[in-house]
């Protein structure tokens, strides 16, 4: 699977939008973007894909580039629940493995 | 009610001991796997299942077992324990192992190993 760079860590307060960035420059025509969060003690928890087109759903709208090498997660309205680590992920059509990196930790202030 | 239950949430257990990771999964899913996520590191990826049937091992050691008595079962036996093994063990199961299914992860395991 390509690599996705993502920023280390981020910072909001409750109540706004949070724009987080991942850079794919490298990534395959099928290779979908996936996007999970994970909190401390917990699993992760699936937030979001898409392939070429924006997607959004009750957790997050996920912008794609028009050149897919970048996408941008975007959460609003965000609440001190939503702290986690962030992760985007490519996933290869038909591979089940799920490669995680660093993410990037989403820090919201009060 | 949970979807994936992991028994035990916490394990202590000595070096050269075994022990078994229970994963059970109340999704109707058709695809398990095991992730492990030591200190400080990202989740790693170890097995796939699918229907009962192993489809990607990531795990360089043998020691490392998945067991599938039951569709929507899939326990981890490991062997030898060394103190390196100590990490969170991570249950997820998916619909379909072949799309961009999405995969839901279980609380974790915790294995500190002395």
């Amino acid at each position: 699977d390509a690599k996705t760079t993502q920023p280390d860590s981020m910072e909001s307060t409750e109540g706004e939008t949070v724009h987080l960035p991942c850079s794919h420059a490298t990534i395959s025509g099928n290779e979908y973007i996936y996007w999970y969060r994970q909190v401390p003690l917990q699993g992760p928890e699936y937030v979001t894909h898409g392939l070429q087109q924006n997607t959004t759903n009750s957790m997050a709208f996920l912008a794609i580039a028009s050149d897919r090498k970048s996408s941008t997660l975007i959460l609003t309205h965000v609440s001190l629940r939503d702290a986690a680590v962030y992760h985007c992920i490519l996933r290869v059509y038909g591979n089940e493995k799920i490669t995680f990196g660093a993410g990037t930790k989403l820090t919201i202030k009060p | 009610d949970p979807k994936i239950i992991q028994k035990p949430k916490y394990l202590v257990a000595v070096t050269g001991s075994e022990k078994i990771l229970i994963c059970e999964q109340y999704l109707g899913h058709n695809a398990m796997y095991w992730y492990r996520q030591s200190a400080k590191k990202p989740l790693e990826f170890m097995f796939s299942y699918s229907y009962q049937k192993l489809m990607d091992n990531q795990t360089a050691s043998s020691r490392f077992q998945p067991q599938s008595s039951k569709k929507n079962h899939l326990d981890l036996q490991i062997t030898a324990l060394k103190p390196d093994d100590s990490a969170t063990y991570f249950c997820a199961s998916s619909q379909d192992p072949t799309n961009y299914a999405e995969q839901f992860f279980g609380p974790g395991t915790r294995l500190t190993v002395l």
